[in-house]
C-alpha cells in the first residue's frame, strides 16, 4: 500500500514564524503535491512538483515556496506565517504510470497560526 | 481554467436512506473524475471514471459519469452512520498531472 506520511498533526506557531511542513511518500512517485483545505473552498493546490528539484506553482503560491531535494520528500514552507495561512494541509503523490493519476493523500497537518 | 462544482454543499439524512451527490465540471481534455472520502483524515480514494469505465460499483456505493452533460453522481444505498464524511469530486486533464477538486458535500447519517 502507497504511504503517504506527514510530519505534524496538528501545529501551532506564532505569527512571523519560518514554518516547515514535511511530507515523505514510499511507492517512488514522481509527483508530489501540497494542498491547503479550508471549510467552503475544498482543496486548492499550492505547489507540485514533477520530479527532484522540480516545481510548479498551483492556484495559491502567495506566501509559500518549496523544497525537493529528494524523490521521496516535498516540503512545504512559509517563510514568514500569518493568521490567514490557519488551515489544514495536505500533502499528495502519485505517478504518471499508474492508470489516470489517482492521487493518494497523507494525514493532513492542521496549522493554527496566533 | 478547470472547474468542479458540488451540490449540495451538505446534507444530513437518516440512517437507511439513500443519497446522491453530484458533481458538474468543466476541464480541459477530460482524462479522469474521482472521488473521495474524507473523514477525519486523508482522503481517501472512492471511484475513478474515465472515457473507458463510465460506471463503477462498489457495495452500497455506484457512481456513473455522464461525459455529454459533463456531470457524475455519487450514490449511496442503505445509508449508515459510517458513511458520514466529505465526498469530494476531482477532475483531470490528459496531459496533465494535477487534479481540480471540489468543495466536497459534507453528509452526515443520524442514526
Amino acid at each position: 500500500d502507497v504511504k503517504v506520511t506527514q510530519s505534524s498533526r496538528y501545529l501551532v506557531k506564532r505569527t512571523g514564524e519560518k514554518v516547515f511542513l514535511e511530507c515523505v511518500q514510499d511507492m517512488d512517485h514522481e509527483n508530489m503535491f501540497w494542498y491547503r483545505q479550508d471549510p467552503g473552498l475544498g482543496l486548492r493546490l499550492i505547489y507540485f512538483s514533477y520530479d527532484v528539484k522540480m516545481k510548479e506553482k498551483g492556484d495559491i503560491p502567495e506566501g509559500y515556496s518549496v523544497s525537493r531535494e529528494k524523490k521521496e520528500r516535498f516540503s512545504l514552507i512559509l517563510e514568514s506565517a500569518s493568521t490567514n495561512q490557519t488551515s489544514m494541509y495536505l500533502c499528495a503523490s502519485s505517478s504518471p504510470v499508474l492508470a489516470d493519476y489517482e492521487q493518494y493523500f497523507g494525514p493532513g497537518t492542521r496549522l493554527t497560526v496566533t | 481554467e478547470d472547474k468542479v462544482v458540488q451540490s449540495p454543499l451538505s446534507l444530513v439524512v437518516h440512517e437507511g436512506d439513500t443519497v446522491t451527490l453530484n458533481c458538474s465540471y468543466e476541464v480541459t481534455n477530460f482524462r479522469s473524475l474521482l472521488w473521495y472520502k474524507q473523514e477525519k483524515k486523508a482522503p481517501t480514494f472512492l471511484f475513478m471514471l474515465t472515457s473507458s469505465g463510465i460506471e463503477k460499483k462498489s457495495g452500497r456505493l455506484s457512481s456513473i459519469l455522464d461525459k455529454k452533460e459533463l456531470f457524475s453522481i455519487l450514490n449511496i444505498t442503505a445509508t449508515q452512520t459510517g458513511d458520514s464524511a466529505i465526498y469530494l469530486c476531482a477532475v483531470g486533464g490528459k496531459g496533465n498531472e494535477k487534479l481540480t477538486f471540489g468543495t466536497g458535500t459534507r453528509l452526515t447519517i443520524i442514526p
